[in-house]
């Protein structure tokens, strides 16, 4: 079982449209969740993270948590063709420095 | 105020060839971890440097190894190359807090390696 897994998509939703994107998780003991935005060719760039049971907002993204199903996702609302590109969920899993363990990310084309 | 930079950005090796890497983390930040990414793969942790010391380590061999300088700059050198150490490899900077499931990791452009 990998350790984070995402659909690889693509993801296909219309502009203006909430796009949804999941992330499971093995390790109960992780602690924060990230969510990377990674155009391609170029390198992640991160949208936030989240370490508390349930949603924190940051402009049109909303990142959620559930531990208990060990379960993360994003939503994009108002979604523009400027999101499409890959979204790549990450788990720290280290213990007193962040170490960083990505799923494979899910690529997210918004149509005009 | 600089983000974290890298260089080069695009390298081409011979197999067998030894490369090095360089990473200038962002203001402030005295962390850096390095990653590798394969095409159409998530980001691989190799390591990380704090305090010039090599603090935790993937699975990566030992032709990958690494270097932290005073000025909290990074080099990642990888000896003997192989075919399959064609990627994007990244370096992530952060600020170290003691606290690691609140620290924001920010990446440099990468440097994409490619192994002929």
């Amino acid at each position: 079982q990998k350790e984070v897994e995402q659909n690889s998509g693509p993801l296909s939703v219309p502009e203006g449209a909430i796009a949804s994107l999941n992330c499971t998780y093995s390790d109960r003991g992780s602690q924060s969740f990230f969510w990377y935005r990674q155009y391609s060719g170029k390198s992640p760039e991160l949208i936030m993270f989240i370490y508390s049971n349930g949603d924190k907002e940051d402009g049109r993204f909303t990142a959620q948590l559930n531990k208990a199903s060990q379960y993360v996702s994003l939503l994009i609302r108002d979604s523009q063709p400027s999101d499409s590109a890959t979204y790549l969920c990450a788990v720290n899993g280290g213990t007193g420095f962040q170490k960083l363990v990505f799923g494979t990310g899910t690529r997210l084309l918004v149509s005009p | 105020d600089a983000g974290v930079t890298q260089s080069p950005t695009h390298l081409i090796k011979t197999r067998g060839q030894q490369v090095t890497l360089r990473c200038s983390p962002k203001s402030g930040h005295d962390t850096v971890s390095w990653y590798q990414q394969a095409l159409g793969q998530g980001p691989q942790f190799i390591f990380q440097y704090y305090e010039e010391e090599e603090r935790q380590r993937g699975n990566f061999p030992d032709r990958f190894s690494g270097h932290q300088f005073p000025n909290y700059s990074s080099e990642l050198n990888v000896n003997a190359l192989l075919l399959g150490d064609s990627a994007l490899y990244l370096c992530a900077s952060s600020l170290y807090s003691g606290a690691p499931s609140r620290t924001e990791a920010f990446f440099g452009q990468g440097t994409r390696l490619t192994v002929v």
